[in-house]
C-alpha cells in the first residue's frame, strides 16, 4: 500500500498570510494526488485533482504543486473560511489511500 | 445539482449487521464508480470501497475485506454497502462520494454507525 506522509498536522497562521501543506507518497504516484478541504461539522470537498488542477467553483488563491512522491497545496491571502482541516489523497493504486491531515486555524 | 444522501446507519452491537444506502441524483448514476469512505469520530478519512459503473471491479481496503460488500442499483440510483461481523473499529461517519477519474468529486453528508454493547 502507498502510505501518505502530511505535514504539517496542525497549522495556525494570520488573516493573509501564505501557507503551505506538504505531503509526501512512499512511491511515485504519478501526479495522481487530490488535496481536499473539510470544514468543521461538512463533508469533505474536493480542492485540487491531478495535483495541480483546480476543481471547479475552488477560489484561486489555493493551488497544487509537486511531482513524483513529493506535493504541495499552497493557501494565498488566508481567508477566515479557509479554517479546515486538509487531505491529500492518491489515487495511483488501489487501495486509495489519504494523508492525516492537516488542521489549519487563524492566529 | 449533485446529490448524495446516505441512509442506514445507527447504534449497532458488535457482530452484528447493517446495510447503508446512498440514493444519488443531479448525474447520469449508471455512468460513475461510487465509493465508501468513512472517518472515524475526530480522525482522519479511510476509504473503505470502490465500484465501477457497470459493478465489473469492486475492491475494498484490507480493515473490512471479507465482511462487508459494496453493490449498487443502477435502476434506483442507489449504492449499498453491507456491513456484517461489525466491530467497534468500524463505528465511524460513513460518506458516499463519486469518483471522478480516481478522486473523489462529490461527496455526500455522511452517516453514523456506532458499534457498541
Amino acid at each position: 500500500d502507498i502510505q501518505m506522509t502530511q505535514s504539517p498536522a496542525s497549522l495556525s497562521a494570520s488573516l493573509g498570510e501564505t501557507v503551505t501543506i506538504e505531503c509526501r507518497a512512499s512511491e511515485d504516484i504519478y501526479s495522481n494526488l487530490a488535496w481536499y478541504q473539510q470544514k468543521p461539522g461538512n463533508s469533505p470537498q474536493l480542492l485540487i485533482y491531478d495535483a495541480n488542477s483546480l476543481a471547479d467553483g475552488v477560489p484561486s488563491r489555493f493551488s497544487g504543486s509537486g511531482s513524483g512522491t513529493q506535493y504541495s497545496l499552497k493557501i494565498n491571502s488566508l481567508q477566515s473560511e479557509d479554517v479546515a482541516s486538509y487531505f491529500c489523497q492518491q489515487y495511483n493504486n488501489y487501495p486509495f489511500t489519504f494523508g492525516s491531515g492537516t488542521k489549519l486555524e487563524i492566529k | 445539482e449533485v446529490q448524495l444522501v446516505e441512509s442506514g446507519g445507527g447504534l449497532v452491537q458488535p457482530g452484528r449487521s447493517l446495510k447503508l444506502s446512498c440514493l444519488a441524483s443531479g448525474f447520469t448514476f449508471s455512468n460513475y464508480g461510487m465509493n465508501w469512505i468513512r472517518q472515524a469520530p475526530g480522525k482522519g478519512l479511510e476509504w473503505v470501497a470502490s465500484i465501477s459503473s457497470s459493478s465489473s471491479y469492486i475492491y475494498y481496503a484490507d480493515t473490512v475485506k471479507g465482511r462487508f460488500t459494496i453493490s449498487r442499483d443502477n435502476a434506483k440510483n442507489t449504492l449499498y454497502l453491507q456491513m456484517t461481523s461489525l466491530r467497534s473499529e468500524d463505528t465511524a461517519l460513513y460518506y458516499c462520494a463519486k469518483l471522478g477519474l480516481g478522486y473523489f468529486d462529490y461527496w455526500g453528508q455522511g452517516v453514523m454507525v456506532t458499534v457498541s454493547s
